[in-house]
């Protein structure tokens, strides 16, 4: 199956800072990826799409601006929490579009804010 | 609104049973489903996709679908404690390319 990587695997940071994840397809290109956050004992919350050379399209209750998506190229897009408090303390998980709706999930970023 | 239930269980079956595990959707235009395998502070990972009426068998796993009746299932033969995990189920209606997931169902296998 289609490769997908995520980086930092975790995260810890002060309340006010801002935290950059970014999310890679290895071996494939990948016109549209997606964001997506979990709650513990929670199934996954998509946040935005994210399309290569374009704006992300968020879903309703996402602050754009407070979390900015960047898919500036087919194998990255990043997600920067901007001024994080700990209520965004969560796991995010990026995922890759295979083929026209098959998606692969990276391993996924566990953040904490303090 | 599009939704995707599941029986979130917890559902426990004895090491080589089957295991069976449903899923329904409301959106009658969904075109793809897929169930995802999600093991405890991981993220998914792809188990099944099918996209056409009937049964599709990989491995141990068989996914069912019968779009009459909005529903979709996956079976585990012969259950192994490493199955012990989180299953999703997905859902991708095709006009907006993002998949739907359903609340899990968590699945213990008793050794």
């Amino acid at each position: 199956g289609a490769v997908v990587s995520q980086h930092p695997s975790w995260v810890i940071c002060k309340s006010g800072t801002s935290v950059k994840i970014e999310c890679r397809s290895l071996d494939f290109q990948a016109t549209t990826m997606f964001w997506y956050r979990q709650f513990p004992k929670q199934s996954l919350m998509l946040m935005a799409t994210s399309n290569e050379g374009s704006k992300a399209t968020y879903e309703q209750g996402v602050e754009k601006d407070k979390f900015l998506i960047n898919h500036a190229s087919l194998t990255l897009s990043t997600l920067t929490v901007t001024s994080a408090h700990p209520e965004d303390s969560s796991f995010y998980i990026c995922s890759a579009e295979v083929g026209a709706d098959t998606q692969y999930f990276g391993p996924g970023t566990r953040l904490t804010v303090l | 609104q599009k939704e995707v239930e599941q029986n979130s269980g917890p559902l426990s079956v004895p090491e080589g049973a089957i295991a069976s595990l449903n899923c329904t959707y409301s959106d009658r235009g969904s075109q793809s489903f897929f169930w995802y395998r999600q093991y405890s502070g991981k993220s998914p990972e792809l188990i099944m996709s099918i996209y056409s009426n009937g049964d599709k068998e990989d491995g141990r796993f068989t996914a069912q679908l019968n779009k009459a009746s909005q529903y979709v299932s996956l079976l585990i033969r012969d259950s192994q404690p490493s199955d012990s995990a989180t299953y999703l189920c997905a859902v991708n209606s095709g006009s907006a390319r993002q998949l739907t997931f359903g609340s899990g169902t968590q699945l213990t296998v008793l050794p």
